[in-house]
């Protein structure tokens, strides 16, 4: 099955705002409300930061906010800090129980 | 607290069988779906599946079907992920998780094991 399809990279100084793109199908971003956004810090698991397109998950910070626009997903970081550094992935359902994320984008501080 | 703790890291020669482990705590075992994502060295994140562990239904990610098999056992809070012949391309890290719903969200994950296959 495709990946959904993101930046490789986006960068950004401290304090600024940065947005990650997710672009999917008709059959799976466009169609479904189901679009979460994950975190993944070197050597560690996965976290969960949005779930359903735009609800943020519990004790993560205002400053992480998300949308949806057709078959697009976009995961905005304000006030970017250093310890938003990692590796940040959409992930979308598609159907029959079936999910499917996105490559990965690595935000870096700069 | 919902914890998902896995077994240890593996390192196999290909060919060779393994099954890797993740234990639930935290809440009731049965009433949630638990998906396995994999990650490659140096890659993104793909979704192999779910298991329901209330009756061990499953569903596979066309792109795993036939090539691992998930299990649990609701006497022990544990759910397996079981290959028959393992691949160099097998190596990666495996993570268990614990959606919120059966749309993915995944909110609770396990602090990944690595599979290392040698050819």
């Amino acid at each position: 099955q495709s990946v959904l399809t993101q930046p490789a990279s986006v960068s950004g100084s401290p304090g600024q705002s940065i947005t990650i793109s997710c672009t999917g199908t008709r059959n799976d971003i466009g169609f479904y409300s189901h679009v979460s956004w994950y975190q993944q810090r070197p050597g560690k698991a996965p976290r969960l930061l949005i779930y359903d397109v735009f609800n943020r998950a519990l004790g993560v910070s205002n400053r992480f906010s998300a949308s949806k626009s057709g078959v697009t997903a976009f995961l905005t970081l304000s006030g970017l800090q250093v310890e938003d550094e990692a590796d940040y992935f959409c992930a979308s359902y598609s159907g029959g129980g079936n999910i499917l994320f996105g490559g990965g984008t690595k935000v870096t501080v700069l | 607290e919902v914890q998902l703790v896995q077994s240890g890291a593996e390192v196999k020669e290909a060919g060779e069988s393994l099954t890797i482990s993740c234990k639930a705590s935290g809440y009731k075992f049965t009433s949630y779906l638990i998906g396995w994502v994999r990650q490659m060295p140096g890659k993104g994140l793909e979704w192999m599946g779910t298991i329901y562990p209330g009756d061990s239904s499953t569903r596979y990610s066309p792109s795993f079907q036939g090539q691992v098999t998930f299990s649990a056992d609701k006497s022990i809070n544990t759910v397996y992920l079981q290959w028959t012949s393992l691949k160099a391309s097998d190596t990666a890290i495996y993570y268990c998780a614990r959606p919120t719903n059966e749309y993915g969200d995944y909110e609770n994950w396990g602090q990944g094991t690595l599979v290392n296959v040698s050819s």
